[in-house]
């Protein structure tokens, strides 16, 4: 019944430091997307799971951002060494599978000191 | 690749008047086009979706859009302003393959004056 959650909903760390964002999805969506949304701009993709797997993370900015979802429902987001242009919104969505709807989370902002 | 631009980063409207906010697309496929509607703290809301069934799509809270393939575009209206309309609007494409990510537009923000 509930929608996308995400914890937690502000994060303020200091540069360097490693940092972890959750998202909860619809119950039986199968698919689950990671966006980030700078000041002013529209959100922008990240990575895609479809189940337990991957299936698409060229928009990972680099590698100290990844992204996990063991048991094809809760996924985490990590970044490593955070820089102060990490500083965003971090938006998690979901949806039923290829083609589906995307329904979002009310994201997690995270600011680098 | 894809991309959606929208015109006007900052729209403001009169309570009662027509909304009118404006999104073109660029695509190599047929695209599947989206609105999305942000209030202050909050997710992103679906609004409406075109995913080449009929061109004029029905949304929520009264906003539709026409998709105009000549002109490569799925501008978002709504007859009548309310004040709860206040929000910020995104437009996005997606290709309906197998990823389905969405390509975002920078979003308009629309103010509604009483």
């Amino acid at each position: 019944g509930a929608g996308v959650s995400q914890t937690p909903s502000n994060k303020v760390t200091e540069k360097g430091k490693y940092v972890e964002l959750r998202c909860d999805p619809i119950s039986g969506h199968t698919a689950l997307y990671w966006y980030r949304q700078s000041l002013g701009q529209g959100p922008e993709f990240l990575i895609y799971f479809q189940g337990t797997g991957a299936a698409d993370d060229s928009g990972l900015p680099n590698d100290r951002f990844f992204a996990v979802r063991p048991e094809g429902s809760v996924s985490t987001l990590k970044i490593q060494r955070t820089e102060r242009g990490d500083s965003a919104v971090y938006l998690c969505a979901s949806s039923t599978g290829q083609g589906g709807v995307q329904f979002f989370g009310p994201g997690t902002r995270l600011t680098v000191l | 690749a894809q991309s959606v631009t929208q015109l006007g980063s900052h729209v403001s409207v009169s309570e009662g008047a027509l909304v009118l906010l404006r999104c073109n697309y660029s695509s190599s496929v047929p695209p599947y086009l989206f609105w999305y509607v942000q209030y202050p703290n909050q997710g992103l809301q679906l609004l409406l979706k075109y995913t080449s069934a009929a061109t004029l799509v029905k949304g929520i809270n009264g906003f539709e859009a026409e998709f105009k393939k000549s002109e490569t575009s799925f501008h978002l209206t709504k007859p009548s302003a309310h004040m709860s309309d206040a929000a910020e609007y995104f437009c996005a494409v997606s290709d309906g393959g197998a990823t389905n990510k969405l390509i975002f537009g920078t979003g308009t923000l629309l103010a509604v004056q009483p």
